[in-house]
């Protein structure tokens, strides 16, 4: 069945450092791939997403590349501020199945400090 | 626009009670998923409904779970005789009907605590 493999986290990050946030999948369809974020006491928002190889996904100055060879899609920002500091998720929904289940991953926190 | 609204948002229950769980999904959408987050673990995926219909329940337990969506007010996700492995995040999504669509839009979740 899909899946979704994300690093665990928490990661912790001092302002103006570069995020890497790793993220892989097993799908046997052709999934859509997505990142939301949630911030403390908030609901997931869809940060971004891509829907097929080699798309790249962008927001708020988070990019991820949709990898078909490596099955990855790794977040990634330049840059982060204090107010990127949320839990990120990794997930990915199947053409197959309507789109109407999303498979997500475990979760990455991420803390950015002064 | 409002939003997905879930509530409550925090909900505490002794074992053996009934947990009821609401969800009223963005204007204009007629599509609404629930999701649970056991404790250290992603969302899973529970159950996909439209107005009045269950489309896929494949991820709800086979007792105790149950799931409406009526044609008028907002889905039930109802928990009969809770155990303390109930205790979870449940959250609703929602997206807009007659279009496939590959984004779901969520609330801010329910906090249910079984004591």
């Amino acid at each position: 069945g899909n899946s979704v493999t994300q690093m665990e986290g928490p990661v912790t990050l001092s302002e103006e450092a570069f995020l890497t946030i790793n993220c892989t999948y097993t799908a046997t369809g052709y999934p859509s791939l997505f990142w939301y974020v949630q911030y403390p006491g908030e609901g997931l928002q869809l940060l971004l997403k891509a829907t097929k190889a080699d798309d790249k996904g962008s927001n708020k100055g988070f990019e991820a590349t949709y990898r078909k060879e490596t099955t990855s899609f790794h977040l990634e920002k330049g840059s982060v501020q204090v107010s990127d500091s949320a839990v990120y998720f990794c997930a990915l929904s199947d053409r197959n199945t309507g789109f109407q289940k999303l498979v997500f991953g475990t979760g990455t926190r991420l803390l950015v400090s002064p | 626009n409002a939003g997905v609204m879930q509530n409550p948002r925090h909900l505490v229950r002794r074992r053996g009670q009934e947990a009821r769980l609401r969800c009223s999904p963005m204007k204009g959408h007629s599509h609404v998923y629930w999701y649970r987050q056991l404790p250290e673990e992603g969302l899973k995926f529970m159950v996909y409904l439209q107005k009045e219909n269950i489309i896929d329940e494949s991820g709800m337990p086979k007792e105790r779970f149950s799931a409406e969506f009526p044609k008028e007010g907002p889905s039930i996700l109802r928990i009969q005789q809770v155990v303390r492995g109930d205790s979870a995040a449940y959250f609703c999504a929602s997206s807009p009907p007659l279009v496939i669509t590959d984004t779901q839009y969520f609330g801010p979740g329910t906090r249910l605590t079984v004591l």
